[in-house]
Parts: C-alpha cells; structure tokens; sequence
C-alpha cells in the first residue's frame, strides 16, 4: 500500500539553527500539506502546497518556514534561525485529486534546545 | 471560517462498553468530515471519512459515525471496546469551496481510555 515518508524520524537542533524535513508523499497525489503537533496539543495546519506553489498558509507559517519540492517527489519543509517553540512533532501529509482524504507521514519530532 | 468541537479531552471506558467520542463542526458550506486515530509514538490514521454520501459511514476496526446535520455533529461510536482502541482521536474538517483542495482544521482530540 503506497504511504507517505518522512525523514528524520527525529532531529535534535540548536536554537538559532536551520533544519529541512523531508517528506516523500503518494507518488499520483497532487496536493502536499505541513502540519504540526506540539506535545499535548492538537494538529495544526502549516501549509499547503498544489502546482509547485503555496495555495494556503497559516499564520504560524511564518517568513522563516519555507516548503519546495525540489526533484518531482520530495517535499521538504525548512526553518530558518530555528526557536524553542518550534519543537514539535512534524507531519507531511499528501491527498488525490478526488477523494478529499489526507494521508499521513509517521512524522519527524524537531526538539530545538 | 470552519472549526470542529471535540467534547471531552478524555474518555475512558471499561472493555466491552460502548465508545462514543463527541465532534461537532461548524462550516458554512457542506464540509467533508474525518476521524483519524493517532496511536502512541505513531502518525494519524484515517478511521472514516463522510464526503456527501451516506450518513452513516462505517470505518476500519469496527468504527463508525453519522453525520447529522440538523445537530451539525459526527460523532464517533464502536459497539464494543476493545483494548487496542486506546489510543487518541481527532475529528477534522475540510472546506469544500469551489471544488479545492483546502487543508483539514482538526479538533483537540479525545483520548480514549480502554479499562480491563
């Protein structure tokens, strides 16, 4: 059964730092999302990504996040000058052009020290 | 704007009983609504997922929920709990405008407490 990917699984970084997180989503989907869960709290959308371009974004996504799709399957999340706040657990997520369901990566845990 | 509601941030209920997880949803066009399930140290996992069809929609592991719109909910139910049903759940919703592709508001979950 096809899934989504999502590497690292975990990835320890100083504050200040930057970070990418992969993702490999469905290989036929069309729609690729970010979203995050701050230990204890609910999934919270990041962004959206359809035709090589954001189609929506949160206002948590600020101008030191940034998401591409580099090579036609890879979608990478990056954060720059990274904060305490942005230890999290990572989740890519991709959907099909009709279904109108998301599937989920296992997650990447980012803990900013 | 679109929200969901999720009514108790923690259920437990004794093996064998009934689950019932609240969703209320509040959207001004016909939402498509979601349960997924999130197992300890794991991603989310869809459970069901209702997008203009039947109301009652039935999902893995012996899940299912209704749609009822006249109370705008989704609640989840599975007759019987098992102890691999521990584990957390979160009710979404997704906008349908104008046929995009727009991204899921998830509820605050329900943990889900399975007793022996």
């Amino acid at each position: 059964e096809p899934e989504v990917t999502q590497t690292p699984s975990h990835q320890v970084t100083q504050m200040g730092q930057e970070v990418i997180l992969r993702c490999v989503p469905i290989s036929n989907h069309l729609y690729f999302y970010w979203y995050r869960q701050i230990l204890g709290q609910k999934v919270e959308f990041l962004v959206s990504f359809y035709n090589n371009e954001i189609s929506e974004k949160s206002e948590i996504f600020d101008d030191r996040f940034s998401v591409e799709r580099p090579d036609g399957s890879n979608f990478t999340l990056k954060i720059r000058s990274t904060k305490l706040e942005d230890s999290a657990m990572y989740f890519c997520a991709s959907s099909g052009p009709s279904t109108g369901e998301l599937f989920f990566g296992e997650g990447s845990r980012l803990t900013v020290l | 704007a679109q929200s969901v509601t999720q009514l108790g941030s923690h259920v437990s209920v004794s093996e064998g009983a009934l689950v019932l997880l609240r969703c209320n949803y509040s959207s001004s066009v016909p939402p498509y609504l979601f349960w997924y399930v999130q197992y300890p140290n794991q991603g989310l996992q869809l459970l069901l997922k209702y997008t203009s069809a039947a109301t009652l929609v039935k999902g893995i592991n012996g899940f299912e929920a209704e749609f009822k719109k006249s109370e705008t909910s989704f609640h989840l139910t599975k007759p019987s709990a098992h102890m691999s049903d521990a584990a957390e759940y979160f009710c979404a919703v997704r906008n349908t405008y104008g046929g995009s592709q727009g991204n899921l508001i998830f509820g605050k979950g329900t943990k889900l407490s399975v007793k022996p």
